[in-house]
């Protein structure tokens, strides 16, 4: 099955730095790449996604960038806030018909120092 | 417009006995997703229903684990019995049935269990 591996695992930054966070996938057939913030006490929310068919996609401070013959994509936020601070995931999705699954990293943990 | 609705928020129950979790998917969100997360993990699918079929169980762990959408809205979780490791948060998510995996999932706040 597909494996996503996230880095780094916590992340701590200065008010107004960039942030990055990266990820390998394993299935070359995953075609689907979401990003999830998770804010204590919530569930996670879709902030940015990427489909294979596109490198590279923006969004306000934050964007994704793909790249399918490595087998890596990349989460990065410009002008970090403090409200930024939270966890995030990525995922991968292999398509299969009614078998597609989402399958997360284990998460970084973003903190945004004032 | 409400949100993905789960309760309880919080159940603390001792080791053997029996556990359920409810889920309220958003208005017209066909598909519905239980999710297990891990202190410290990425959730990790558990059951995933298309209005009231379940088209993947594959990571259910059937011995103790069971669940139902009877009507094809909400959905309910069951542990029984529960062991110490089933403490975790359980997610509830919703989405579109149209588009399947590339629709937004919408989780709800989660259930923290506690197993003692």
């Amino acid at each position: 099955g597909e494996n996503v591996e996230q880095h780094p695992s916590t992340l701590s930054v200065q008010e107004g730095d960039s942030a990055v966070i990266k990820c390998t996938y394993s299935d070359s057939a995953s075609n689907y790449f979401p990003w999830y913030k998770q804010e204590l006490g919530k569930g996670p929310q879709l902030i940015i996604d990427i489909r294979s068919n596109v490198g590279e996609k923006k969004d306000q401070r934050i964007a994704v960038t793909l790249n399918k013959t490595a087998k890596h994509f990349s989460l990065h936020i410009t002008e970090t806030q403090p409200e930024d601070s939270a966890v995030y995931f990525c995922a991968a999705v292999r398509p299969g018909g009614s078998n597609y699954k989402l399958t997360f990293g284990k998460g970084t943990l973003l903190t945004v120092n004032p | 417009e409400a949100g993905v609705v789960q309760s309880p928020r919080y159940k603390i129950i001792e080791k053997k006995q029996p556990v359920a979790f409810w889920c309220n998917p958003i208005s017209g969100h066909n598909t519905l997703y239980w999710y297990l997360q891990n202190l410290g993990q990425g959730p990790e699918l558990l059951i995933r229903y298309e209005n009231e079929e379940a088209v993947d169980d594959s990571q259910l762990p059937k011995d103790r684990f069971s669940a139902e959408r009877l009507k094809g809205v909400d959905s309910t979780l069951k542990i029984q019995p529960a062991e110490l490791g089933d403490s975790a948060v359980y997610l509830c998510a919703s989405s579109l049935e149209a588009g399947g995996p590339y629709n937004e999932q919408f989780f709800g706040p989660g259930t923290r269990l506690t197993v003692l």
